[in-house]
């Protein structure tokens, strides 16, 4: 049973460029929610998806976007990036099931730099 | 959204040694789930609180929900190195945002 799967694993990019990721979420899963984790920070929540539609957001700016797609798997897109997005991107998956604890699985993270 | 403190934010400890991390809410939560992050890694869940007053045992880990639903604590007894991480409370249901986590260092 595949967990939680991220790419790319690591990636630089420079001011002003655009980022996608993509996240698979652990089989079975339909709702996926991005972090962004600076470096000796807890993880700050983007947004989430479900049913291929943003439910909820953070508080994050426009420049950052997403996409669920029928098959649960999700992107996440970064526009116009700054130095300061430099960080480790998570993905986390989890069920909508109000029987079920609701934890969330995360992938392995992807760290964006940005120069 | 929902947001907690967490204290320490640093413990250093001997291995051995007993360690609390304690999460604090200005509101009531509705739940509260704990997960450890290793150095370098990915944040892995341990345990979900509903209940007032609950307390949970996992081997040398003890968490508990206050009885206001207010706060939680999660205690290690007798440290080991792999214990080493960073432990997140996050409140409510969704998880959309986690505490200020609480880094911990086991001296061998």
């Amino acid at each position: 049973d595949a967990g939680v799967t991220q790419s790319p694993t690591h990636l630089i990019k420079t001011r002003g460029q655009q980022v996608t990721l993509r996240c698979s979420p652990k089989s079975g899963h339909d709702t996926v929610s991005w972090y962004q984790q600076a470096l000796g920070q807890g993880p700050q929540f983007i947004f989430q998806y479900y049913e291929e539609e943003e439910r909820q957001r953070g508080n994050f700016p426009d420049r950052f976007s997403g996409h669920q797609f029928p098959n649960y798997s999700s992107e996440l897109n970064v526009n116009a990036l700054l130095l300061g997005d430099s960080a480790l991107y998570l993905c986390a998956s989890s069920l909508v099931d109000y029987a079920n604890t609701g934890e969330l699985f995360f992938g392995e993270g992807s760290r964006l730099t940005v120069l | 959204g929902q947001q907690v403190m967490q204290i320490p934010q640093y413990q250093h400890v001997q291995e051995g040694e007993d360690f609390t991390t304690y999460c604090n809410s200005s509101t009531t939560l509705s739940n509260i789930q704990w997960y450890k992050q290793r150095p370098g890694g990915h944040p892995v869940f341990l345990i979900q609180l509903v209940k007032s007053g609950e307390v949970k045992k996992q081997k040398r880990l003890t968490f508990q929900f206050g009885e206001a639903k207010k706060n939680s604590s999660l205690h290690i007894t007798a440290t080991q190195t792999t214990d080493v991480g960073t432990y997140f409370c996050a409140p409510g249901r969704g998880q959309f945002y986690f505490g200020t986590g609480t880094s911990l260092t086991v001296i061998p």
